[in-house]
């Protein structure tokens, strides 16, 4: 079966450290992965997209990786600070939807950054 | 303007109600869906409309209908609901094909009784 899983509910980090979230998919071929921060009570926002093609991606303080091989991408927060707490949500769209833009979202790690 | 609208925040209904939901965009954007979400879980598509034919359609039960009246809204009609069908509902867009990111709006909490 299909499966998105983010293998840590819940994830606690010292500031000023580095947060490192993991996405590991099964049975699907991603044509893209993207990344979202969701807060309590609002909807998700978008962070980062990363291509089946690409290895790496960075915006600020995040990088992504994506490793088909191994079917995994990983998310880190460089720097990190207590408002990054928030609950983070990879989505992928597979190659046979690609087009028609349908996200299946992962199931999410609530992270914690402890001042 | 890149902020997706839903109306209205909260909304409690009896399992005999009718009620919609109510979303808006004006960033152009030609695709449009409808997700729901329980507590501690992540989102889960309902619908996806694209130029304003539904083209995605979750098998969700027929007692939430979409409809999306031009390119701007979107609104979903709830009637006969469950207490399972209790969550946060959240409205999104984005552009039509190749990837492209999803804007969300702050969702309407429903609480069916």
């Amino acid at each position: 079966s299909q499966k998105i899983e983010q293998n840590s509910e819940a994830l606690n980090i010292q500031e000023g450290k580095t947060a490192t979230l993991t996405c590991n998919y099964t049975n699907y071929s991603p044509a893209y992965l993207q990344w979202y921060r969701q807060d309590p009570g609002r909807g998700p926002v978008f962070l980062l997209l990363i291509r089946e093609n690409e290895k790496e991606k960075r915006k600020e303080r995040l990088k992504v990786t994506f490793d088909t091989t191994l079917k995994q991408s990983l998310f880190h927060i460089t720097a990190s600070q207590p408002a990054d707490s928030a609950t983070y949500l990879c989505a992928l769209v597979p190659r046979s939807n690609f087009g028609n833009e349908k996200l299946t979202f992962g199931t999410g790690t609530r992270l914690t950054i402890i001042p | 303007d890149t902020e997706v609208t839903q109306t209205p925040k909260h909304l409690v209904m009896g399992m005999t109600n009718k009620k919609s939901l109510k979303c808006e965009q004006h960033m152009g954007h030609r695709a449009m869906y409808w997700y729901k979400q329980k507590a501690k879980k992540p989102p889960e598509l309902m619908f996806v409309y694209s130029y304003e034919k539904l083209s995605i359609n979750e098998s969700v039960p027929s007692r939430f209908s979409p409809e999306c009246p031009n390119s701007s809204l979107l609104n979903l009609h709830l009637h006969a609901l469950q207490p399972e069908d209790s969550a946060l509902y959240l409205c999104a867009s984005s552009q039509v094909g190749g990837s492209t990111k999803q804007y969300f709006g702050p969702g309407t909490r429903l609480t069916v009784l």
